[in-house]
Order: structure tokens, then C-alpha cells, then sequence
């Protein structure tokens, strides 16, 4: 596709459910991040896959957040258990590689309410 | 650790008016610095980044950013305001070791009135 897309684009949960969320990067791109969005604490950053290297996984705030990329393209992010606190705008955003020039382009995010 | 800090959560300016959006960045390593807008119930889309090539970048719909390493700043800046600017934005950098994650500031919310 054109942009990097994700679904759903809403979700609402009961506490302590688990949910998946979906990324399909930009076609060739070999890098892809998971940052999470909230009102108290911004922008911040998941997870980070690039190519078949082992995740950077040192934003994830706990272990009921886990993520996985297939195949070198689509990627989900499951949070099990959720909880209130886990209430944000999850966003997916790819690039060409390592090469910081490119910049990262993002997809228009899934908004998780936990109820 | 790269941190980033954005002073100013809001911002208000009239339409025709200057925009300066200020950012400030911490990072032991040279630096890649972004500047990312959010239109509402949007993504980020990228405005302009900084790659060590110039510094003073340019980017799209006529705002431009200025590096200047002895003050660690990378303030935005528009000459003049258009409601459709009306977003918020985020300054980032990036870490290195051959990662490329963004570290962002809290962003600034831009309000332009007629």
C-alpha cells in the first residue's frame, strides 16, 4: 500500500482481555516501530524490528506486552491482561533501514480503550 | 540518553503572525533531530528532519528549523501562520547504535486565530 495502515482502528476491552493490534508497514520497508500514545505520558517508544535482527524491545512496559513481525512485514503487538493504564493510541510507524536520514513514516494508530 | 524538551505546551498565534515552536535536546552523540505535526484523529506526518547536512532545514507547507549545536536547540519556524497549520507538534531525536527510535518531547499544541 501507499502508507503504513492499522487495525483496528478503535478497540474497546474489558479489563484483564487480551487484544491484538495489526501493522502492515510500507512495502520494502525493512524497519518497524511501535510507539505508544497517551495523555500523561506522550510519545513514547515499544518496540523496534529491523530486518531479521533481534527486537529492541526495551520500551515495553511489561512483560503482557509482547510483539512480533512475520515474514519481514506485517507486524502485531498483543497486550494480554489489559488493564486501565493501558488505554492509548498505539501507533505503527516503518522506514528504509538503519539509515536515520529516511525518517520514520507512521500509520494513523489504533485507539485502545480499556474499560 | 537523548532526551528532547519542548517548551510550551500551547501556543497561540494570529493568522499572518510568526510561528516559533521551541525545542531543546539533550544527547551525549551527535544528533538526528525531527519535526513531526499531528493533525486531529490523524498519524504523525514528518515535517522536516536534521541529518548534519545543513543547519537550517527545510521543510514542507514553508516551515524550516534552524541546528544550532551551541545552544542544543532546533526551534521551529514559519513566517507567517495559516489556520490550516492549526495541529500539534512534536520535535524528536534519534538514538544511535544502530538503532534509529525516536525519542520525542511532549509536544506543542498550535492554535492560530483569525
Amino acid at each position: 500500500g501507499a502508507g503504513v495502515s492499522q487495525s483496528p482502528s478503535n478497540k474497546v476491552t474489558e479489563k484483564g482481555k487480551d487484544v491484538e493490534l495489526r501493522c502492515d508497514p510500507i512495502s520494502g520497508h525493512t524497519a518497524l516501530y511501535w510507539y505508544r500514545q497517551s495523555l500523561g505520558q506522550g510519545l513514547e517508544f515499544l518496540i523496534y524490528f529491523q530486518g531479521n535482527s533481534a527486537p529492541d524491545k526495551s520500551g515495553l512496559p511489561s512483560d503482557r506486552f509482547s510483539a512480533e513481525r512475520t515474514g519481514g512485514s506485517v507486524s502485531t503487538l498483543t497486550i494480554q491482561r489489559t488493564q486501565q493504564e493501558d488505554s492509548a493510541v498505539y501507533l505503527c510507524a516503518s522506514s528504509s533501514g538503519r539509515d536515520s536520514l529516511r525518517g520514520q513514516f507512521f500509520g494513523p494508530g489504533t485507539r485502545l480503550t480499556v474499560l | 540518553a537523548q532526551s528532547v524538551t519542548q517548551l510550551g505546551s500551547h501556543v497561540s498565534v494570529s493568522e499572518g503572525a510568526l510561528v516559533l515552536l521551541r525545542c531543546n535536546y539533550s544527547s551525549s552523540v551527535p544528533p538526528y533531530l525531527f519535526w513531526y505535526v499531528q493533525y486531529p484523529n490523524q498519524g504523525l506526518q514528518l515535517l522536516l528532519k536534521y541529518t548534519s547536512a545543513a543547519t537550517l532545514v527545510k521543510g514542507i507547507n514553508g516551515f524550516e528549523a534552524e541546528f544550532k549545536k551551541s545552544e542544543t536547540s532546533f526551534h521551529l519556524t514559519k513566517p507567517s501562520a495559516h489556520m490550516s497549520d492549526a495541529a500539534e507538534y512534536f520535535c524528536a531525536v534519534s538514538t544511535q547504535g544502530g538503532s534509529e527510535k525516536l525519542v520525542f518531547g511532549k509536544g506543542t499544541k498550535l492554535t492560530v486565530n483569525p
